[in-house]
């Protein structure tokens, strides 16, 4: 079946500019994250949904960052005044559930560049 | 912080088997052990999971010690194709489930 998809592959922005990254998860799923993977950073957690529980925001780095999750289908992680430390490949992956005992799929990543 | 230790690279020759360590000496009861993988400008890619028993799928097998400190991903027979960076990580329950990568160790496997 499908697998995790997001859009767009690669995103060029300006600094100062907002941009909004969207993850579709495979149908089905209840549990979706989202990470970025940057040079320096390494592969960092941003945010969990879950069903209709509040989601986990605890990775956000700024108030600059937030995400939603429509239908507890599709997602959209929206970065907004972008800055240059912001570049990075952002990773969305789902999962059966949220509890941790089920393996997550991770989609292609977005790579954003803010020049 | 990520709750495991692995070495940054290691060396494999293809068709051997490659044993790729991970220390993970503050584990808690409940917590599992995952290896993913991710291949160069891919997606992390999941491999096996396992709480304190002896594990083995298509892909792997997983051992783990019997105090649960340690752990060895183990690939067969290797091919250029698990050329990768492959991570070791600590999840539970109460963790809702989110990743906390560590650097991983680059596997690289040589004809």
């Amino acid at each position: 079946g499908a697998g995790v998809s997001q859009s767009p592959s690669n995103k060029v922005t300006e600094k100062g500019k907002d941009v909004e990254l969207r993850c579709d998860p495979i149908s089905g799923h209840t549990a979706l994250y989202w990470y970025r993977q940057s040079l320096g950073q390494g592969l960092e957690f941003l945010i969990y949904f879950q069903g209709n529980s509040a989601p986990d925001k605890s990775g956000l780095p700024s108030d600059r960052f937030s995400a939603e999750r429509t239908g507890g289908s599709v997602s959209t992680l929206t970065i907004q005044r972008t800055q240059q430390e912001d570049s990075a490949v952002y990773l969305c992956a789902s999962s059966a559930t949220g509890t941790g005992y089920y393996e997550q799929y991770f989609g292609p990543g977005t790579r954003l560049t803010v020049t | 912080d990520a709750k495991t230790t692995q070495p940054p690279s290691m060396d494999c020759a293809e068709g051997r088997a490659a044993n790729l360590p991970c220390n993970h000496s503050t584990i808690s009861g409940n917590e599992y052990v995952y290896w993913y993988r991710q291949i160069h400008s891919q997606g992390p890619q999941y491999i096996i999971h396992g709480l304190k028993n002896n594990e083995t799928n298509e892909m792997a097998s997983l051992i783990i010690t019997e105090d649960r400190k340690s752990s060895t991903l183990i690939l067969p027979h290797a091919t250029l194709r698990d050329t990768a960076v492959y991570y070791c990580i600590v999840s539970g329950s109460g963790n809702t489930g989110k990743l906390i990568f560590g650097q991983g160790t680059t596997l690289q496997v040589k004809p």
